[in-house]
């Protein structure tokens, strides 16, 4: 079955260590996002890709890596800077235009930093 | 830019009743995409249903159907025969339709938390 997976759904980590989660499709997607949901909010766009060895800034992209190795994979790294990391993180795909033209969502990681 | 305004943070109903879910959005462009995804407690993002903007009939898929007023901005989602596998979050959702500029991104309203009372 075609799909994105996101691993490790769960995630603790020390204050002023970088984390890096991951997120992986299989569905030949040519974009990937990343997205930040906190408690009763919406999505917030972090960075997104439309091809390999390309990623452009979001909306709250301070604090926050990506890098785009391989059309699979689209790793989020969270570093140090970024001051409130604790958040559900959702990756996303899409086809690069056309139908569907929904995007598709991965399970999500619970980052919670202490 | 883009925005996407949920206006009912929280909505319940009875099982078996029908509800409606707002959704407006403000935007400049004529061709887009609309959306409505569902986020039971799971947290997984699901598709409920789309809508493409030049189309004017509403789109239906099953029990869910959306009342898509292009000229108001005004993008609303109702629930028929609610069952308790409908509890959920609800967000609505804008992606423009010139792929090439935006990249595909979507715009997300806040959410509207879904009750269904037995």
């Amino acid at each position: 079955d075609g799909g994105i997976t996101q691993s490790p759904k769960y995630l603790f980590r020390k204050e002023g260590q970088n984390v890096t989660l991951s997120c992986e499709q299989n569905l030949n997607h040519d974009a990937m996002y990343w997205y930040r949901q906190d408690p009763g909010q919406g999505l917030r766009l972090i960075y997104y890709s439309q091809i390999v060895n390309d990623f452009q800034k979001g909306d709250i992209a301070e604090g926050y890596s990506v890098s785009r190795e391989k059309k699979e994979s689209f790793p989020l790294t969270v570093t140090s800077a970024q001051k409130n990391p604790t958040a559900f993180y959702l990756c996303a795909s899409s086809v690069q235009g056309g139908s569907p033209y929904e995007q598709y969502f991965g399970p999500g990681t619970r980052l919670t930093v202490t | 830019a883009q925005t996407v305004t949920q206006s009912q943070p929280e909505m319940s109903v009875q099982e078996a009743e029908t509800v409606t879910l707002s959704c407006t959005y403000d935007t400049s462009e004529s061709d887009y995409y609309l959306f409505w995804y569902k986020q039971p407690p799971s947290r997984q993002m699901i598709l409920v249903i789309r809508q493409e903007a030049y189309k004017q009939q509403n789109a239906t898929e099953n029990r869910f159907s959306v009342n898509f007023q292009k000229a108001a901005k005004s993008f609303s989602l109702k629930i028929s025969d609610s069952q308790l596998g409908d509890a959920a979050m609800y967000f609505c959702a804008y992606r423009s339709y010139l792929y090439n500029t935006n990249a595909g991104k979507s715009t997300f309203g806040d959410g509207t938390t879904l009750t269904v009372k037995p």
